[in-house]
């Protein structure tokens, strides 16, 4: 079983709809949680930290879920332009060790 | 401010040869890092380093070597290419290991 896993997809979504995944992780000692956004044949970039109480940033939504181990990200009225995929990133201890997920593929269509 | 500089873009190298991959950042950041990507995989971290002077093995570090002599520059040398060394390598920074700066990558094939 792969430490953090992710939904690979493709989330085939209408533009202005509401979509959301899941990552799980099975680590239970890891401390931090991102997203990170991957657009095709380019390099990764934060999208956000994922907090305990959870975050919001405009039409995104982070959630983390200690008891059941999964974080989630929700976009709300998507654009074409959120079209990427989304990598789940988990900090396992203090050091260097950023555990990536695989990446779930979202295409928004209009 | 360029960020992340990582040359070569694309590479295809024989077997057995020997190559370097460049990364330049001019972001002053202590921690830089090199993963690969394959496909439907995660990035593995192949090798840190928290400063100048300073290098440590990531996950996957066989087959690879580094070196960091300025704050600003951290090459990834492949020694005897091999085709399982077929990837995407970025190069990535941060002020610690959480926000990462990545370069655009290089993709790299071994035939």
């Amino acid at each position: 079983r792969k430490e953090v896993e992710q939904d690979p997809g493709p989330f085939n979504v209408p533009e202005g709809a509401t979509v959301a995944f899941n990552c799980t992780y099975s680590n239970s000692a890891s401390q931090s949680f991102f997203w990170y956004r991957q657009d095709c044949r380019k390099e990764p970039k934060l999208l956000m930290s994922v907090y305990s109480s959870g975050n919001e940033d405009g039409r995104f939504t982070a959630q983390l879920n200690r008891a059941s181990q999964y974080i989630s990200l929700l976009i709300r009225d998507s654009k074409l332009s959120d079209s990427a995929t989304y990598l789940c990133v988990v900090k396992r201890g203090s050091n260097y060790q950023l555990i990536w997920g695989a990446g779930t593929k979202l295409i928004i269509k209009p | 401010n360029a960020g992340v500089t990582q040359t070569p873009k694309f590479r295809i190298l024989k077997i057995g040869q020997s190559m370097t991959l460049q990364c330049t950042q001019d972001m002053n950041h202590n921690y830089m890092y090199w993963y690969r990507q394959d496909p439907g995989m995660g990035l593995k971290l192949i090798y840190y380093s928290v400063g100048a002077g300073i290098t440590d093995k990531g996950e996957v570090p066989n087959g690879y070597n580094v070196s960091r002599s300025t704050t600003e520059d951290f090459p990834l040398r492949l020694e005897l290419a091999a085709p399982s060394q077929t990837s995407v390598y970025f190069c990535a920074t941060g002020e610690g290991n959480e926000k990462l700066f990545f370069g655009s990558g290089t993709q790299l094939s071994v035939l």
